[in-house]
């Protein structure tokens, strides 16, 4: 079955510190990757996605992922953290032949202490 | 103004009443969907629309409905509310892309409690 699955559900950071946030996908068909945000009390919102070409993807508020075919992954990172960069994460993928909806993962809670 | 709006943000309602959420976006999208996000579930889908008259049941669509009212208008309807129907609800609306990868816009979300 076509899953995404985040490997952590909560990561805790020092400020200034790096991130990954990890993501993997299930399928070998051809597949669209997507990072949403969830800041506090807030809706969703898109951070980068993968669609072709070039594998390494950036996204807003200095963060970027890397598509990486032979590990079905795509990992989210910053170099550094901020307090605001609390919130949670979400990796989705939209798997060719099933394009009518996305499929989630169960989000990673990044909190980002002082 | 926002893009996605929901209404109401918050409701507290009672077993076995019938409440509905509504959702109204500007952005013109044709496709629009309802989910639920629980602590540690993450975000189910329960409806989508891609059109007025094109409306599809998520992985949790029982003890829910909805209805297209126009493209700009998706409500959801909870005919008979249930404590494990308690839960943060949004809405979001997308436009087909290239490849068929659209982005999601989401709404703020409806804290419902059912007590």
């Amino acid at each position: 079955a076509q899953s995404v699955t985040q490997l952590d559900s909560q990561v805790p950071v020092f400020e200034e510190a790096p991130v990954e946030l990890r993501c993997n996908y299930s399928s070998s068909v051809s597949v669209y990757l997507f990072w949403y945000v969830q800041y506090p009390n807030q809706g969703l919102q898109l951070l980068l996605k993968y669609l072709s070409g070039s594998t390494l993807v950036k996204g807003i508020n200095g963060f970027e992922a890397e598509f990486n075919k032979s590990q079905t992954s795509f990992h989210l990172r910053k170099p550094s953290v901020h307090i605001s960069d609390t919130a949670e994460y979400f990796c989705a993928g939209k798997y060719a032949g099933n394009n009518r909806k996305l499929i989630w993962g169960l989000g990673t809670s990044l909190a980002v202490n002082p | 103004d926002a893009d996605v709006t929901q209404t109401p943000r918050n409701r507290i309602t009672k077993t076995g009443k019938r409440i509905m959420l509504e959702c109204s976006q500007t952005k013109g999208h044709d496709r629009m969907y309802w989910y639920r996000q629980d602590p540690g579930l993450g975000l189910r889908l329960i409806y989508y629309s891609f059109d007025v008259k094109d409306i599809n049941k998520g992985e949790i669509s029982d003890g829910y409905s909805v209805s297209r009212q126009a493209q700009a208008k998706f409500s959801l309807s909870l005919e008979s509310a249930i404590p494990n129907q308690t839960a943060l609800y949004f809405c979001a609306t997308s436009v087909p892309a290239g490849g068929a990868a659209d982005t999601q816009y989401f709404g703020p979300g409806t804290r419902l409690t059912v007590l």
